[in-house]
């Protein structure tokens, strides 16, 4: 069975930094491309990002909101992806989701971590 | 930046009736259109991959249908049923930046 858990949530202040985890099971994690998508309070989803495979070229591509200020990550020796969030805006308030995203849509999803920005 | 506009944004119906939500990109996606559905508080969950009914995810009920190709494409809930109250997404996985529909939110009238 595929799991996907996020964890590292939390409330930090803006121009802050936090790093969220996304450990996986149940699938070939070195062969998959994963994604973060997030939803603000009330609101849509949005695609922040995604890592394909250390083998593939241009192995990480972002959304314009958050390039330059988050960095995917990911160790395939832990099945973990990270996202290390700088810079925090109190915009970025989500709920900030992992999935697995190899064709481009996502196909399995974590429950979610809620990442609050505020003073 | 592909725009993905949704309509109606919210939708009244009774169990039992049928649906449709339609989807349009800003240019053309060919069937790089997915749809989610998600209920309060839960991560979304993948309905039909890639616009067609013939790549309902699996576990899927028949009643959802997907079409369309291009710029148009449209779900379709046949006979609604209570646990098809939630609100639905749709997704273009073209290009990156892969965005989303602002959603379409199925109330039980």
């Amino acid at each position: 069975e595929v799991q996907l858990v996020e964890s590292g949530g939390g409330l930090v202040k803006p121009g802050g930094s936090l790093r969220l985890s996304c450990a996986a099971s149940g699938f070939t994690f070195i062969n998959a491309w994963l994604s973060w998508v997030r939803q603000a309070p009330g609101k849509g989803l949005e695609w922040v990002g995604r890592i394909k495979t250390t083998t593939d070229d241009g192995p990480t591509d972002y959304a314009a909101p958050v390039k330059g200020r988050f960095i995917i990550s990911r160790d395939d020796s832990k099945n973990t992806m990270y996202l290390q969030m700088h810079s925090l805006k109190t915009e970025d308030t989500a709920v900030y989701y992992c999935a697995t995203a190899v064709y481009g849509f996502f196909d399995y999803w974590g429950q979610g971590t809620l990442v609050t920005v505020s003073s | 930046d592909i725009q993905m506009t949704q309509s109606p944004s919210s939708l009244s119906a009774s169990v039992g009736d049928r649906v449709t939500i339609t989807c349009r990109a800003s240019q053309s996606i060919d069937t790089y259109l997915n749809w989610y559905q998600q209920k309060p508080g839960k991560a979304p969950k993948l309905l039909i991959y890639a616009a067609s009914t013939s790549n309902l995810q699996s576990g899927v009920p028949l009643r959802f249908r997907g079409s369309g190709s291009g710029t148009d494409f449209s779900l379709t809930i046949s006979s609604l049923q209570p646990e098809d109250f939630a609100t639905y997404y749709c997704q273009q996985s073209y290009s990156t930046p892969f965005t989303f529909g602002q959603g379409t939110k199925l109330e039980i009238k």
